[in-house]
């Protein structure tokens, strides 16, 4: 089955600062990758995600970048500020089946 | 509201009883999926349903678990003579069926076993 790494745990950055979130995954019939964003006692909200077809997608201050080849596909955060920590999910998904998460990471904004 | 809603959001039992849980979908979803949340972890996934058809479940998940979803709209998830281990958050999550489909989360029942 699928398996989904991510790297770091935890990362801090100064306020400012960009902050890049990495995720592997090891099924190669996986096609749609979504980053959630989940704030200490709130549900999972998604943030941005890309299908197999394309390698890059942004919005305003996320992008993700997907690497279909080495099975990763990266979080990217510019500008970041305070109300951006959260932990934020990778996860890989083959139509629309079975969704697998991976660990997260602990972002934190120091001002 | 017209986003996923689960009930309880809160349920406190003791070992060896029996809990259930509601997950009631967005409507037009028809794709319906249960996840378990330990701190610090991602979510787990359960199991998943398309329309009333339980389509895939978990080969971690226990017999004492068992989920449903009668009419293909709300369903439930039962956890039968609880356990201490099984303290956690439950999400259920819902999507449409037509490809690859954004899902979304519903506020979670958080569950405390004694």
């Amino acid at each position: 089955g699928e398996n989904v790494e991510q790297h770091p745990s935890t990362l801090s950055v100064q306020e400012g600062d960009s902050a890049v979130i990495k995720c592997t995954y090891s099924d190669s019939a996986s096609n749609y990758f979504p980053w959630y964003k989940q704030e200490l006692g709130k549900r999972p909200q998604l943030i941005i995600d890309i299908r197999s077809n394309v390698g890059e997608k942004k919005d305003q201050r996320i992008a993700v970048t997907l690497n279909k080849t080495a099975k990763h596909f990266s979080l990217h955060i510019t500008e970041t500020q305070p109300e951006d920590s959260a932990v934020y999910f990778c996860a890989a998904n083959n139509y629309g089946q079975n969704f697998v998460f991976g660990p997260g990471t602990r972002l934190s904004v120091l001002p | 509201d017209t986003g996923v809603s689960q009930d309880p959001r809160h349920k406190i039992t003791k070992r060896g009883q029996n809990v259930t849980f509601r997950c009631d979908p967005i409507s037009e979803h028809n794709r319906l999926y249960w996840y378990r949340q330990t701190l610090g972890q991602g979510p787990e996934f359960l199991t998943y349903f398309q329309n009333e058809a339980q389509l895939e479940k978990s080969r971690l998940l226990s017999d004492r678990f068992s989920a449903e979803r009668p009419k293909g709209s709300f369903s439930t998830l039962e956890i039968q003579r609880t356990e201490q281990g099984d303290s956690a958050m439950y999400l259920c999550a819902s999507s449409l069926a037509t490809g690859i489909s954004e899902q979304f989360f519903g506020p979670g029942t958080r569950l405390t076993v004694l």
